[in-house]
């Protein structure tokens, strides 16, 4: 059964911390993922990763960070946190891109941060 | 235009009811198409693939129509558990490394 684990469920957290959210596959996938989730707002994309040690900015890169070190695990990082970054934190990832397709992306569980 | 759009609903329906969905997607160049279920507080899982040639699963049919880009899931015999937010979701030449374009979904709330 596919996995994707992340670190925390819920996490709080005063301003300007530095906050460390971890994830985990263990699908051997290429392709990792962070969204943040907010009502009204659907999911937004702010970095991904297709290799170890590779990143590109999402749509909402700004105020994050991101690291990946080995292929299973990515992770996100609010250099100073602020209380407009308290969301839904949602990890996905995905095989590969074929060519003329795209492959299901999994989610792990989520991590509800509130910034106080 | 935004790039995937859906009516957020809510959609409130009796049990046993058929209930229809529809999905707009702005780039004509997508190849991928997807519907994702969300249920409250947790994470999106892959509901359906959708094909071409539209596809059935069970209670639920998707259809495709390239021409007019719009993608829909129709649900049969409506159940309480169907309750949950549907996800339309589209992957476009273009787009970077198996990057997807989630709507914002679309509410469902099935009655007793």
């Amino acid at each position: 059964d596919v996995k994707v684990t992340q670190s925390s469920r819920y996490l709080v957290k005063r301003t300007g911390e530095k906050v460390f959210l971890e994830c985990v596959q263990d699908m051997d996938h290429e392709n990792m993922f962070w969204y943040r989730q907010d009502p009204g707002l659907g999911l937004r994309l702010i970095y991904f990763s297709y290799d170890v040690k590779m990143k590109e900015k999402g749509d909402i890169p700004e105020g994050y960070s991101v690291s990946r070190e080995k292929k299973e695990r990515f992770s996100l990082i609010l250099e100073s946190a602020s209380t407009n970054q308290t969301s839904m934190y949602l990890c996905a990832s995905s095989q590969l891109r074929l060519a003329g397709a795209y492959n299901e992306q999994f989610f792990g569980p989520g991590t509800r941060l509130t910034v106080l | 235009r935004k790039e995937v759009e859906q009516d957020p609903g809510p959609f409130n329906v009796p049990e046993g009811a058929t209930v229809a969905f529809n999905c707009t997607y702005s780039n004509s160049a997508s190849q991928s198409f997807f519907w994702y279920r969300q249920d409250c507080r947790k994470e999106p899982k892959l509901l359906m693939s959708v094909y071409s040639s539209g596809n059935e699963d069970g209670r639920f049919t998707a259809q495709l129509n390239r021409a007019s880009q719009y993608i829909s899931l129709l649900i049969r015999d409506s159940k309480l558990s169907d309750s949950a937010t549907y996800l339309c979701v589209v992957g476009h030449a273009g787009g970077s490394q198996g990057n997807l374009i989630f709507g914002k979904g679309t509410k469902l709330s099935v009655k007793p």
